[in-house]
């Protein structure tokens, strides 16, 4: 079955720890996004990248960081920089990288200890 | 700045009692407006795209429908599975920002009681 997959599904981080949420597809999707979800509020992007080695920042970057060294992968890296880290974090990806329908991983929920 | 409002934020239904979700949007030249279902603690699964004024998709119970200003999702004789929160967005098509960012609204909760 083609999808998207996140892991791990919950997730507990100790203040100052950097931790690593990981995205995968296999749609041959060469875009993918990240998005922030806290209650409330919309969908809030992160980080986004159009193809293999290039990826850019979106709304609410700073304290995250990225790479996009395959094109089925895109890891999301929480750093103790970001201060507010506990959210739901979702991926997604499309085919064609500035328009289309985005399909979206099952999520990962952060809670910092 | 691309808006999303959603409306309401919250809607109570009986099994059967149809209605209307609504998502007001201002865009820069819009690419596609998007409808998503999202459970709880669950990724949002895809429903419709409309790109175009006056387009309409339907879907079982749903039917989505586009203007120039704004969005409906209209449920016909709901069922308790159809509750869920209710996600639209917007991609823009105009001005920079052409790598396929969806400004999303907060979401409208469903609930449809049997």
């Amino acid at each position: 079955d083609g999808g998207i997959t996140q892991s791990p599904k919950y997730l507990f981080r100790k203040e100052g720890q950097n931790v690593t949420l990981s995205c995968e597809q296999n749609l041959n999707h060469d875009a993918m996004y990240w998005y922030r979800q806290d209650p409330g509020q919309g969908l809030r992007l992160i980080y986004y990248s159009q193809i293999v080695n290039d990826f850019q920042k979106g709304d609410i970057a700073e304290g995250y960081s990225v790479s996009r060294e395959k094109k089925e992968s895109f890891p999301l890296t929480v750093t103790s920089a970001q201060k507010n880290p506990t959210a739901f974090y979702l991926c997604a990806s499309s085919i064609e990288p500035d328009r289309g329908t985005q399909y979206f991983g099952p999520g990962t929920r952060l809670t910092v200890l | 700045e691309d808006q999303v409002t959603q409306s309401p934020e919250a809607l109570r239904l009986q099994e059967g009692e149809s209605s209307s979700l609504n998502c007001s949007y201002t865009v820069s030249g819009l690419r596609g407006l998007f409808w998503y279902r999202q459970d709880p603690g669950k990724g949002p699964e895809f429903l419709f795209t409309l790109y175009s004024a006056g387009e309409e998709k339907e879907k079982e119970r749903l039917k989505a429908t586009l203007t120039k200003k704004e969005s409906f999702l209209h449920i016909t004789a709901p069922k308790p599975e159809d509750s869920a929160t209710y996600l639209c967005a917007v991609q823009a098509g105009a001005g920079g920002t052409s790598y396929g960012k969806l400004t999303f609204g907060q979401g409208t909760i469903l609930t449809v009681h049997p």
